[in-house]
């Protein structure tokens, strides 16, 4: 199985701040990764899809970017309503499998 | 707008099984397949696997062969899943989505306890 590390995976910021979130995984996955956001309680709600494609709805100021093995998630001025855990997930190698998770606190 | 919407919440003792369902509403049910997911708070997201909506074939995770089957009702544009033999280890959220994540259900808790 292809394993997904995602780093940190507690990331403390304040309002405004640039904040990126990193995923790493073992294998190529071909850009076939996507990332996305939980509150607490609430299921996992998509931000960006294949890489670098933000889903309808979601702000701007989320991005996307990587290839091959390293893939990046970006908020460029982070808002209240960011704070969460998010998760990288990899559909180009069966089992698909998702990273173990960032949390993004307050500061 | 797209929705999912997943079966309540479950307790069941060891050994049982249970079938969650997943009704989707808001577009084309056949035009996206249906995957399922696992969260625990140890193990994290586990994906189990999905189910072809217009065909009704089938993908599994190595992991959940024999633990989970999923089967689909076109007719009401449900998904299922079953989850048999149930032990502690069952115990955890359990997601639909569309496609390989688009949109997902609220989820279901599962309790597996005597």
């Amino acid at each position: 199985d292809i394993q997904m590390t995602q780093s940190p995976s507690l990331l403390s910021a304040s309002v405004g701040d640039r904040v990126t979130i990193n995923c790493k995984a073992s294998q190529n996955i071909n850009k076939y990764l996507n990332w996305y956001q939980q509150k607490l309680g609430e299921a996992p709600k998509l931000l960006i899809y294949n890489t670098n494609n933000l889903q309808t709805g979601i702000p701007s100021r989320f991005s996307g970017s990587g290839s091959g093995t390293d893939y990046t998630l970006t908020i460029s001025s982070l808002q209240p309503e960011d704070f969460g855990t998010y998760f990288c997930f990899q559909h180009n190698s069966w089992p698909w499998t998702f990273g173990g998770g960032t949390k993004l606190e307050l500061k | 707008q797209v929705q999912l919407q997943q079966s309540g919440a479950e307790l069941a003792k060891p050994g049982s099984s249970v079938k969650i369902s997943c009704k989707a509403s808001g577009y084309t049910f056949t035009s996206y397949y249906i995957s399922w997911i696992k969260q625990t708070t140890g193990q994290g997201l586990e994906y189990i696997g999905y189910i072809n909506t217009g065909s009704g074939g089938t993908n599994y995770n190595e992991k959940f062969k024999g633990k989970a089957t999923l089967t689909v009702d076109k007719s009401s544009s449900t998904a299922f899943m079953q989850l048999s033999s149930l032990t502690p280890d069952d115990s955890a959220v359990y997601y639909c989505a569309r496609g390989s994540g688009y949109d997902w259900g609220q989820g279901v808790m599962v309790t597996v306890s005597s």
